[in-house]
């Protein structure tokens, strides 16, 4: 199967809002809302920011919000910090007990 | 709370089997999703696959041919066997749980790095 699509890269400045996309078929994103976004550091374990399209687990700031719209989901992310400068992978359920991730965006705060 | 920690060779000959076990701590793993992740350097994330704590499995279609994951409950971890490995198999492999069968993960081991070279 096909990896998601993301943007390679995205940017903002202090404060402002980003939002990032993910593309997907009605086999994945469109077909179900197991669709979750992972935010990975420079040398560190990815860490679940958003699942199931837009729940937030506990601890990830309120900034952090998931939608989707048919084939595409999307993260966005409010009122940018230096800290949220990362890697952001989205991944979706593809049915028959199989997952895909998308290729990651870059998240530059400018 | 739940931790994960993967151990295993840094180095595997091609052709070989890649093996690798994720020891957890703080929570059992008879219950739950528990899944292995890779990373090759540089790019994105794929799939390996997944053992329920019932012992039924599940794994990445392009893989499959290769892969076995198996859960040993009396140590509380969980093992990843990729066989007839290559240097494309070089990555970072991750272990981490799905809380709730929702194919999300949280949390993840640190991961750890296996080349494959000669």
């Amino acid at each position: 199967q096909s990896a998601l699509t993301q943007p390679p890269s995205a940017s903002g400045s202090p404060g402002q809002s980003v939002t990032i996309s993910c593309t997907g078929t009605s086999g994945d994103v469109g077909g179900n809302n197991y669709v979750s976004w992972y935010q990975q550091h420079p040398g560190k374990a990815p860490k679940v920011m958003i699942y199931e399209v837009s729940k937030r687990p506990s601890g990830v700031p309120d900034r952090f919000s998931g939608s989707k719209s048919g084939n595409t989901a999307s993260l966005t992310v409010s009122g940018l910090q230096a800290e949220d400068e990362a890697d952001y992978y989205c991944s979706s359920y593809a049915g028959s007990n199989n997952l895909v991730f998308g290729g990651g965006t870059k998240l530059t705060v400018l | 709370q739940v931790q994960l920690q993967e151990s295993g060779p840094g180095l595997v000959k091609p052709s070989e089997t890649l093996s690798l076990t994720c020891s957890v701590s703080g929570g059992s793993i008879s219950s739950y999703y528990w899944s292995w992740i890779r990373q090759p350097p540089g790019k994105g994330l794929e799939w390996i696959g997944y053992i329920y704590y019932s012992g039924s499995t599940s794994y990445n279609p392009s893989l499959r041919s290769r892969v076995t994951i198996s859960g040993d409950t009396s140590n509380n971890q969980f093992s990843l066997n990729l066989r007839s490995v290559t240097a494309a198999d070089t990555a970072v492999y991750y272990c981490a749980r799905d809380p709730t069968g929702d194919h999300w993960f949280d949390p993840w081991g640190q991961g750890i790095l296996v080349s494959v070279s000669s």
